[in-house]
């Protein structure tokens, strides 16, 4: 059983629309919590951080983490064009685990 | 402040030929990482170094090397290129040591195509 899983995808979505990406994970260790986004032919860059379970919000972006489920979220509302790209959550304790990221398209 | 820089950004090589990728960060990072990228494969740790002079191996080190130089620069050598390591390679860089209260910062990468 892999770290981390993340579906893949791809998800289209309507400009204007609600986004939810997810990941599990199995290791109960993990305390912190990361989202990356990717942009085509370009390196990650770090979009949002969590400690712990809880919220967190960062104007269009909100990153749940629900560490009884071993389950983070991120979501982005009224979705734009720009954040057309792969989003990757990555966790780490001990180590540093990264999903193989999820593409998301924003059709205007 | 740039951040991480990888050079260079693109590179063809023939089987069984060498090279070094080059890496620098100028944020004062203890840790820096060697990745490579592959389409459903996400992103695999070769190496990284939590501090300068010290190196570790990651995920995937087969077929790989690696020097600190100094706290600034991190390299990676391919000593015989093989077509398995046609992929994007990243550097990245953190405050501190590997895992923990920790966030990575990411180079532009380098796209390398071994024929």
């Amino acid at each position: 059983q892999k770290e981390v899983e993340q579906d893949p995808g791809p998800l289209s979505v309507p400009e204007g629309a609600i986004v939810s990406l997810n990941c599990t994970y199995s290791n109960s260790a993990f305390q912190y919590f990361m989202w990356y986004r990717q942009y085509s032919r370009k390196g990650p860059e770090l979009l949002m951080y969590t400690y712990s379970s809880g919220n967190k919000e960062d104007g269009r972006f909100t990153a749940q983490v629900d560490k009884s489920s071993k389950y983070i979220s991120l979501f982005i509302r009224d979705s734009q064009p720009s954040d057309s790209a792969t989003y990757l959550c990555a966790m780490s304790g001990n180590q540093f685990y990264f999903g193989t990221g999820t593409s998301l398209t924003v059709i205007p | 402040n740039a951040g991480v820089t990888q050079t260079p950004k693109f590179q063809v090589l023939k089987t069984g030929q060498s090279m070094t990728l080059q890496c620098a960060q100028d944020m004062n990072h203890n840790s820096m990482y060697w990745y490579r990228q592959d389409p459903g494969m996400g992103l695999r740790l070769i190496y990284y170094s939590a501090s300068e002079g010290t190196t570790d191996k990651g995920e995937v080190p087969n077929g790989y090397n690696v020097s600190r130089l100094n706290k600034r620069e991190f390299s990676l050598r391919l000593e015989s290129a093989a077509p398995s390591q046609t992929s994007v390679y990243f550097c990245a860089s953190s405050e501190a040591k590997l895992g923990g209260t920790d966030t990575q910062y990411f180079g532009p990468g380098t796209r390398l195509t071994v024929l």
